[in-house]
Parts: structure tokens; sequence; C-alpha cells
């Protein structure tokens, strides 16, 4: 149990294009979803929470016009990635848990993200 | 600001041996601390999870503990194998469900 997916699992854009990344719970309903990125041989930095049908809260530093976060349904958060330039290139990874009080999070497989 | 460190960076040892992987974060306060493992280009596996009120925890050949009031963590390994390498990330709980990672510790188990 306790499944994530992320999809695409890696995807190259040309820059100044737009990008989604979709992040579903296979087996669960997932109150809250975080979306996480990661960049080479550097630690996962936290970018925003999704509880669903409500506003993703963005960390310190992150853009929220540029990273769009949607958590329609307990099974679905999506990151759009807004005028793509090279610097947006990394590993985007999203996890899921069953809520605030929930013992852990569970993680998708990630994404890899290209801009050329 | 709760801050995570793990030491070694790398680590590179011979089939066979047990080894020692560090953790330290700087806010005690946490509701629990978590072992991962990340295959290259991959997601992250639990491995092991320490609520803030255990010791240790065991799995396999793994084993965690933990000294909330000295603000450390430790993964023991037993009997590394070559499937072994990986990195592997240490990350706490403060507060709410948010989990603040350390840099981790890229593993390479020769054969």
């Amino acid at each position: 149990g306790a499944v994530v997916s992320q999809h695409p699992s890696w995807v190259i854009c040309k820059s100044g294009t737009s990008v989604k990344i979709e992040c579903r719970s296979l087996d669960f309903q997932a109150t809250t979803m975080f979306w996480y990125r990661q960049f080479p041989k550097q630690s996962l930095m936290l970018m925003a929470t999704s509880n669903e049908g409500s506003k993703a809260t963005y960390e310190q530093g992150v853009e929220k016009d540029k990273f769009l976060i949607n958590h329609a349904s307990l099974t679905l958060s999506t990151l759009t990635v807004t005028s793509a330039h090279p610097e947006d290139s990394s590993f985007y990874i999203c996890s899921a848990s069953g809520g605030p009080l929930a013992r852990e999070q569970y993680f998708g497989p990630g994404t890899r993200l290209t801009v050329t | 600001k709760q801050e995570v460190t793990q030491i070694p960076a790398a680590l590179s040892v011979p089939e066979g041996e047990n080894l020692v992987l560090n953790c330290s974060f700087t806010d005690s306060a946490i509701y629990n601390l978590q072992w991962f493992r990340q295959d290259p280009g991959k997601g992250l596996t639990s491995l092991l999870l320490i609520q803030s009120s255990q010791r240790e925890q065991t799995s396999g050949r793994l084993n965690a503990s933990l000294d909330k009031s000295s603000g450390r963590s430790t993964l023991y390994i037993a009997a590394s194998q070559p499937g072994d390498s990986a990195t592997y990330l240490c990350a706490v709980r403060p507060d709410g469900n948010k989990l603040v990672f350390g840099a981790g510790t890229i593993l390479r188990v020769k054969s």
C-alpha cells in the first residue's frame, strides 16, 4: 500500500514553455501533498505544501506565480512550471500523506525536468 | 530554524563491512526522524522511522538509533552488500508534517 506515482518521469522542454507534472496517490486519500526540488548531489528542498481543496502554502523564496500547484482531488496534485528557464532544470519529487497528523509521507519516484 | 547535517558526505567500503552513518539536527523538538534510501535518478524509499519517544528501530540488517536530547541519530548497516550502494538521507519532522532533510551520505559498497 501507500503508493505514489508521478508523471512524466522525465521531460525536456524549451525555454519559455510551461510544463505540468502530476502526482497521484494510488491507494489512499492524500489530504496533504508536498512538492520538493532536488539539485544534483544536493538534498531535497521543500517548495510547497498543498491541502486538498485549498491554496498551496509556499516556502520562502519559492515563486508562487512560477510554480503553480493545484490539489483538486484527494488523489491528484499537479505542479506547473510556467515560462520555464534552464535554471528550473531539476529533479522534482512529490510526497503525499493522509493529513496533518499522518505518521509519514510517501514519496513518488520523481520527475527529471530539463529546460533547453 | 532546524538544520540537519549528515556525516560523512561519502563513504566507500568493501563488501561485508559494518558501517555507521551519522545524522545530527540542531533543534531537539522533533516528532520523528526518518532514514531514506535514494538510488540515482529515483525517488525515496523509507527505511526506518523513529518516533521521538523511541530510542531505536530495526529492520533486517539496518538499525537506527535516536538520541533526541543531543540531536543525533545513527544508521547502522551490518554486513554491507553492493546492493546497499545508494544515497542515504536523514530527515526530521519538526512540526506539522513538514520534513527537513540532510544533504545525504553517498555510500558505495565494493564487491
